[in-house]
């Protein structure tokens, strides 16, 4: 199992409608959690991090994290194609002092 | 300002070459990171400075090789690398490396080829 997955994608979602990303965690103890965005050939961007069970808003992105069942999401509502790029999820596990991607998942907003 | 800034933007270089790519940030970070991207693959760990020394090595080639000069600054020196070492050279830097990982911003990347 990998320690932390996603779907490779692409996922297409239509202009103005909500992408939904996912992530799951192997590491139960595992403390930070954060969403890079990449667009095509330049570097990871932190869109959001987040630290405690719940929801944490920040304008048109939620970040979603349930500890107990070991995920983490990305809510994207009003997806705009600007919003189209590699969205990489990265977990702290507690046996590193560094942080794991995913494989990343591939969005396209269609207009 | 959370800017990592990072020279050169491409570099093409000889496998008998020897050069050197450069990462810098002002934010007063005390951990910094080298990463190698690949196209479609998330970015791979390669080295970890904290507090100015290496406190991590993903068993890397010796063809690359690190310095921190201060904490400022982070160089990885390039000697005899392979055509497959081309990839997207990334530089981060996060507040501290503790038990609980402060966020890492990166830096724009070299993209580097090797011929």
């Amino acid at each position: 199992q990998k320690e932390v997955e996603q779907n490779s994608g692409p996922l297409s979602v239509p202009e103005g409608a909500i992408a939904s990303l996912n992530c799951t965690y192997s590491d139960r103890g595992s403390q930070s959690f954060f969403w890079y965005r990449q667009y095509s050939g330049k570097s990871p961007e932190l869109i959001m991090s987040i630290y405690s069970n719940g929801d944490k808003e920040d304008g048109r992105f939620t970040a979603q994290l349930n500890k107990a069942s070991q995920y983490v999401s990305l809510l994207i509502r009003d997806s705009q194609p600007s919003d189209s790029a590699t969205y990489l999820c990265a977990v702290d596990p507690s046996s590193a002092s560094k942080i794991i991607f995913g494989s990343g998942t591939r969005l396209s907003i269609r207009p | 300002d959370t800017e990592v800034t990072q020279t050169p933007k491409h570099l093409v270089m000889g496998m008998t070459n020897k050069k050197s790519l450069k990462c810098e940030q002002h934010m007063g970070h005390r951990a910094m990171y080298w990463y190698k991207q690949k196209a479609k693959k998330p970015p791979e760990l390669m080295f970890v400075y904290s507090y100015e020394k290496l406190s991590i090595n993903e068993s890397v080639p010796s063809r690359f090789s690190p310095e921190c000069p201060n904490s400022s600054l982070l160089n990885l020196h390039l000697h005899a690398l392979q055509p497959e070492d081309s990839a997207l050279y990334l530089c981060a830097s996060s507040p501290s490396m503790g038990q609980n990982t402060d966020t890492q911003y990166f830096g724009p990347g070299t993209r580097l080829t090797v011929l």
